[in-house]
């Protein structure tokens, strides 16, 4: 049982451009998120998904894109990177997506991978 | 719009030694109130949760309390050992968009 896999671990790229951080989890989870993390900050969410087909923009969407064409996978994409974008990204799965309302949603613990470094320049 | 504050940022103890950690948020109609620990440069890891309707919760040398009126909530740890160093991070879900909230952390250092 691997847990949730982000890949790659670090990366390097230039302005202007592309990238895709892929996210993988092996626990059947129907939420999937992912977050950023900037020192002073805190974790801030950048977008979600409650299932497969079905995403939704979080706190600080702009400059990314996801999809969900599976329940195993979650891939952020960069559509031009900025200096901005400079950070650590994370990428987080739970049983329950907390949108549900239902009772069991709100005892499901969010499970992160270990991180996908990026450094813009 | 919630916030979490921890304090403090950083905290250093002789092993052995009981502890606690602090957690405070805005708003008190939260769904739910997760701790985790965060390792140099991985991941976080759920320790705790606690739900609105509960009072705390227990995990080894581990012990969450939740006073929702107050907006608070403690991380207990009882004898620190040097392996208990990392950053803790408390989050809070909340908000009609049911989000989590995070606090920035405090990092602890157990020293032998």
């Amino acid at each position: 049982n691997a847990g949730v896999t982000q890949t790659p671990k670090f990366q390097v790229l230039k302005t202007g451009q592309s990238m895709t951080l892929q996210c993988a989890q092996d626990m059947n989870h129907e939420y999937m998120s992912w977050y950023r993390q900037d020192p002073g900050m805190g974790l801030r969410l950048i977008h979600y998904s409650v299932g497969a087909g079905i995403t939704d923009q979080g706190e600080v969407p702009n400059g990314y894109n996801v999809s969900r064409s599976t329940t195993e996978d979650f891939p952020l994409r960069l559509l031009s990177a900025a200096p901005s974008q400079t950070s650590v990204y994370f990428c987080a799965s739970s049983y329950f997506p907390p949108s549900t309302g239902r009772s069991s949603s709100y005892n499901s613990p969010l499970h992160f991978g270990n991180g996908t470094r990026l450094t813009v320049t | 719009k919630q916030e979490v504050t921890q304090i403090p940022a950083a905290l250093s103890v002789p092993e052995g030694e009981n502890l606690v950690l602090n957690c405070s948020f805005t708003d008190s109609a939260i769904y739910n109130l997760q701790w985790f620990r965060q390792d140099p440069g991985k991941g976080l890891t759920s320790l705790l949760l606690i739900q609105s309707s509960q009072r705390e919760q227990t995990s080894g040398r581990l012990n969450a309390s939740l006073d929702k009126s107050s907006g608070r909530s403690t991380l207990y740890i009882a004898a620190s050992q040097p392996g208990d160093s990392a950053t803790y991070l408390c989050a809070v879900l909340s908000g009609s968009a049911r989000q989590l909230t995070f606090g920035s952390g405090t990092q602890l250092t157990v020293l032998p």
